[in-house]
């Protein structure tokens, strides 16, 4: 068990809905990623929030949005679904924000199906 | 930006043999970290090895080693006595400054018995 907990473990929506995915780091760290895991491109950077800012933003797309909350806890925000938003979305966290070697721990996961 | 290369898209060992994964990277940072994850069917991933890249002695943690080779940009994954639970997919990683993690593509691990 990483510490990393997020929510809901699956998920089957319909084209066009919205969804949210929920993530809540490990004790301490005060760094939370979204990473996206799709069979044709692999793992996918999102974005990063240290302690309530956005610190980096990757691949994400328009449609997608996220924010960190006061109690450190992470919402990433997926509308007007389309099917190859099918994914499984990662929530990862650090204690700190750069890359000074804090090792980044993974949670389980949220599986996304749009059909 | 860095990128992180996985030449080995498949591999496989036999039971108690030793296998090892190859990874490059390319970055332009002089400070960086370097680490393997695992991914079994699960889906969960998990930390096996982690590197300082300014530390020349390679990382170790039991059956796994690293070969780092920092002038070659060079960063392999040895696991020795391999066991049936190291099947799984293999991610490299590389990190920036910024913490965020660049992977490469994978190598699935089958381990045969």
């Amino acid at each position: 068990d990483s510490g990393v907990t997020q929510t809901p473990k699956h998920l089957i929506t319909a084209t066009g809905q919205r969804v949210t995915l929920r993530c809540s780091p490990r004790s301490g760290d005060l760094s939370v990623y979204w990473y996206q895991q799709s069979l044709d491109q692999g793992l996918q950077f999102l974005i990063q929030y240290y302690n309530g800012e956005e610190r980096a933003k990757g691949n994400i797309l328009e449609r997608f949005s996220a924010q960190q909350f006061p109690d450190l806890h992470s919402e990433l925000n997926l509308s007007s679904l389309e099917l190859g938003d099918s994914a499984l979305y990662f929530c990862a966290s650090s204690i700190g924000s750069s890359g000074d070697g804090n090792t980044i721990y993974f949670g389980e996961g949220s599986w996304l199906t749009v059909v | 930006a860095q990128t992180v290369t996985q030449s080995q898209p498949e591999m496989s060992v036999q039971e108690a043999e030793t296998v090892t994964l190859s990874c490059t990277y390319d970055t332009s940072e002089s400070d960086y970290y370097l680490f393997w994850y695992k991914q079994p069917p699960s889906r969960q991933m998990i930390l096996v090895i982690r590197q300082e890249a300014y530390k020349q002695q390679n990382a170790t943690e039991n059956r796994f080693s690293v070969n780092f080779q920092k002038a070659a940009k060079s960063f392999s994954l040895k696991i020795s006595d391999s066991q049936l639970g190291d099947a799984a997919m293999y991610f490299c990683g590389s990190s920036s400054t910024l913490g965020r993690l660049y992977f490469g593509r994978g190598t699935q691990l089958t381990v045969w018995p």
